[in-house]
């Protein structure tokens, strides 16, 4: 039982360069989240996917874009790396909107 | 400003002592409160849920009280082993929205 699977965990980016990260869950949860945790911030949502197939915008969208490939899988896309997109970002499930939030492991992000 | 509001913001304590964190929060209408502990370099992990009517629930050495009169929560720690350092994140839900406090930095010590 895996639950939320992130790839990959580590990551270095030059400014401008793109890359996505990857999510799947396996508990067959409905909604799906991206949030990225800074140093004395509490986590802050990206984006997040209420259902397969709908995707709306968090408290800090900007600079990001996400798909919800299947009811599995949710990715994060950084078209644009920035050094301010420095964070550790979360992936999360839940069953529906108003039930516990499972996290991934995270993955660690650095754009120089 | 955060509306979830978490304190201290780190500490240490010796192997076998209890500890208290707090919780304070202005998120409005609640719906429930959430403990969640994250070890280093892990997701958070959900310890205890509390909900408007509850004040007190505990998960083995884990109890958290609620006074929704007064917006606080805290989450109390007995006998600390090793494996309770981490990072303790205060989470609540106002509908579907959730608020992340910064968490609290717990170290035990041997």
């Amino acid at each position: 039982n895996a639950g939320v699977t992130q790839t990959p965990k580590f990551q270095v980016l030059k400014t401008g360069q793109s890359m996505t990260l990857q999510c799947a869950q396996d508990m067959n949860h409905n909604s799906m989240y991206w949030y990225r945790q800074d140093p004395g911030m509490g986590l802050r949502l990206i984006y997040y996917s209420a259902s397969e197939g709908t995707t709306d915008k968090g408290e800090v969208p900007n600079g990001y874009n996400v798909s919800r490939l299947n009811k599995r899988e949710f990715s994060l896309r950084l078209e644009s790396a920035a050094p301010s997109q420095t964070s550790v970002y979360f992936c999360a499930s839940s069953e529906g909107r108003y039930t516990e939030a499972f996290f991934g492991q995270g993955t660690r992000l650095t754009v120089v | 400003k955060n509306q979830v509001e978490q304190s201290p913001q780190s500490l240490i304590i010796l192997e076998g002592k209890n500890c208290t964190l707090q919780c304070n929060y202005t998120v409005s209408p609640f719906s429930n409160l959430r403990w969640y502990k994250q070890d280093t370099g892990r997701g958070p992990v959900s310890l205890t849920i509390m909900t408007f009517s509850e004040n007190t629930k505990s998960n083995g050495r884990y109890t958290a009280t609620l006074d929704a009169d007064t917006k606080q929560s805290s989450l109390h720690i007995t006998a600390s082993q090793l494996s309770d350092s981490a990072s303790y994140i205060c989470v609540v839900r106002a509908d579907y929205k959730l608020s992340f406090g910064a968490g609290t930095t717990v170290t035990v010590r041997a």
